[in-house]
């Protein structure tokens, strides 16, 4: 079992649709959880942290912790075609190592 | 600030020939990082470094050493390159009191 798993894609939703993006991790020694998006040929830029259970919310970007579940999950509201990316979840220990899961492909169709 | 900058962006290299990867990072960061990414998958870490003259193994450190230059320099090297060394790999720093990664640019690496 991969310590971070992301659900398969791609995912494909409609401009002004909601995208969520689900990952589930291994170590319950994690602490930190991030998405990272990541455009085609280029390096991951970080979009949400969340350290704690519950909502955050920044912009159209919504990220959800259920420690408890192990699971972590991204809501983007109205999405845009310019979030078509690809979405890397990620989760760290204090011993500031990142696990990354494979990724989500988003599609977003005009 | 450049952040971290990476070279080369592009190499080519036969099998069982060797290079370094340069990385630099301008953020006064203690924590550097070296990654590859492979086609449809996600980051796999290869050495870090949590701070100046500590270096130690990630999840797939065969085939690689690093050297911490200094606190602003974190190299790759492959002594003897294998095609499954083909990927893009990425240099990512952070700072010690967070846990956000900066990544860099990336290097594509292809071995024939």
């Amino acid at each position: 079992q991969k310590e971070v798993e992301q659900n398969s894609g791609p995912l494909s939703v409609p401009e002004g649709a909601i995208a969520s993006l689900n990952c589930t991790y291994s170590d319950r020694g994690s602490q930190s959880f991030f998405w990272y998006r990541q455009y085609s040929g280029k390096s991951p830029e970080l979009i949400m942290s969340i350290y704690s259970n519950g909502d955050k919310e920044d912009g159209r970007f919504t990220a959800q912790l259920n420690k408890a579940s192990q699971y972590v999950s991204l809501l983007i509201r109205d999405s845009q075609p310019s979030d078509s990316a690809t979405y890397l979840c990620a989760s760290s220990t204090n011993a500031g190592k990142s696990t990354f899961g494979d990724g989500t492909t988003l599609t977003v169709k005009p | 600030n450049a952040g971290v900058t990476q070279t080369p962006k592009f190499q080519v290299l036969k099998t069982g020939q060797s290079m370094t990867l340069q990385c630099a990072q301008d953020m006064n960061h203690n924590s550097m990082y070296w990654y590859r990414q492979d086609p449809g998958m996600g980051l796999r870490l290869i050495y870090y470094s949590a701070s100046e003259g500590t270096t130690d193994k990630g999840e797939v450190p065969n085939g690689y050493n690093v050297s911490r230059l200094n606190k602003r320099e974190f190299s790759l090297r492959l002594e003897s390159a294998a095609p499954s060394q083909t990927s893009v790999y990425f240099c990512a720093s952070k700072p010690t009191n967070q846990e956000t990664q900066y990544f860099g640019p990336g290097t594509r690496l292809l071995v024939l």
